[in-house]
C-alpha cells in the first residue's frame, strides 16, 4: 500500500546524539514527506523529498530516499530535548498522503 | 503558506448526540482539504478529503460525514455519535502540486 511504516516504533537518546528513523512503503510515489507531532498537537511539516531526489537537507535534518528499495530515512543531528516528539513519514501520490504509526523520539537532557 | 483553524480544542459529547466540527483555511485559495482521525498513540487515518466546493471523497465507511460549503470551509458532522467516534480529529489543507499539508491544532473528542 501507499502507507509508510516507520521503524523503530520508539527511540530514546541523549541530547547531542544523532537520531535515525526509517520508513518503508510498498507502491510507487511522487514524493515522500516527514512530519513531526508534539504531544496533543497538530502535525508540522518538516521536509519533502521528490521521487527523483536521493538526499535532501534542512538545518539539522537529513532525509534520504531510495525508490528502488522503497525506503527513506530521517536523520536528526545533534539532537535537543525540544526534538522530543512523534515523527511520521507520509508517501505522497496524487491528492493523498497515507501516514504510518510513527516513531516516538525521546531526547533526554 | 496556509493557516488552518479548528475549533473547539476539546469536546465531550454523549452517545447519540450530533457533532459538528469546523475547519477554516487562511492564506490560500482552492486548497485541498482533509479530515483525519488519530487514536491514542497511533497514526493518522484519513477520513475525508475534498478538492473543491461540494466535492467530498470518503475513505472509510463510518458514522461521519463531511461537507465543504465554501472554498475555505470544511465541516465534519455526525447525526448520532458512537463511543468509537472518540479520538483526536485533525483538519489539514494543501495546495496543488507536491501536496505538502498544513495541519490545524486538532479537536479532542470524547464520547461518553
Amino acid at each position: 500500500s501507499q502507507q509508510g511504516e516507520e521503524d523503530p516504533q520508539a527511540l530514546s537518546i541523549q541530547e547531542g546524539e544523532n537520531a535515525t528513523m526509517n520508513c518503508s512503503y510498498k507502491t510507487s510515489i511522487n514524493n515522500l514527506q516527514w512530519y513531526r507531532q508534539n504531544s496533543g498537537r497538530g502535525l508540522v511539516h518538516l521536509i519533502l523529498i521528490r521521487s527523483n531526489e536521493r538526499e535532501k537537507h534542512s538545518g539539522r535534518l537529513r532525509v534520504t530516499l531510495d525508490t528502488s528499495k522503497k525506503s527513506s530515512s530521517l536523520l536528526i543531528t545533534a539532537s535537543r530535548a525540544a526534538d522530543t516528539a512523534s515523527y511520521f513519514c507520509a508517501p505522497g501520490k496524487g491528492n493523498k498522503l497515507v501516514f504510518g504509526a510513527g516513531t516516538i523520539l525521546r531526547v533526554k537532557s | 503558506s496556509q493557516t488552518i483553524h479548528q475549533w473547539p480544542a476539546t469536546l465531550v459529547q454523549p452517545v447519540g448526540s450530533p457533532l459538528s466540527l469546523e475547519c477554516t483555511v487562511e492564506g490560500t485559495s482552492n486548497p485541498n482539504l482533509y479530515w483525519y482521525r488519530q487514536a491514542a498513540g497511533r497514526g493518522l487515518q484519513l477520513l475525508f478529503y475534498s478538492v473543491g466546493i461540494g466535492q467530498i471523497s470518503s475513505e472509510v465507511p463510518q458514522n461521519l460525514s463531511a461537507s465543504r460549503p465554501q472554498d475555505r470551509q470544511f465541516i465534519l458532522s455526525s447525526k448520532k455519535l458512537l463511543l468509537s467516534d472518540s479520538g483526536f480529529y485533525l483538519c489539514a489543507g494543501s495546495g496543488t502540486g507536491d501536496n505538502e499539508q498544513y495541519f490545524g491544532p486538532g479537536t479532542r473528542l470524547t464520547v461518553t
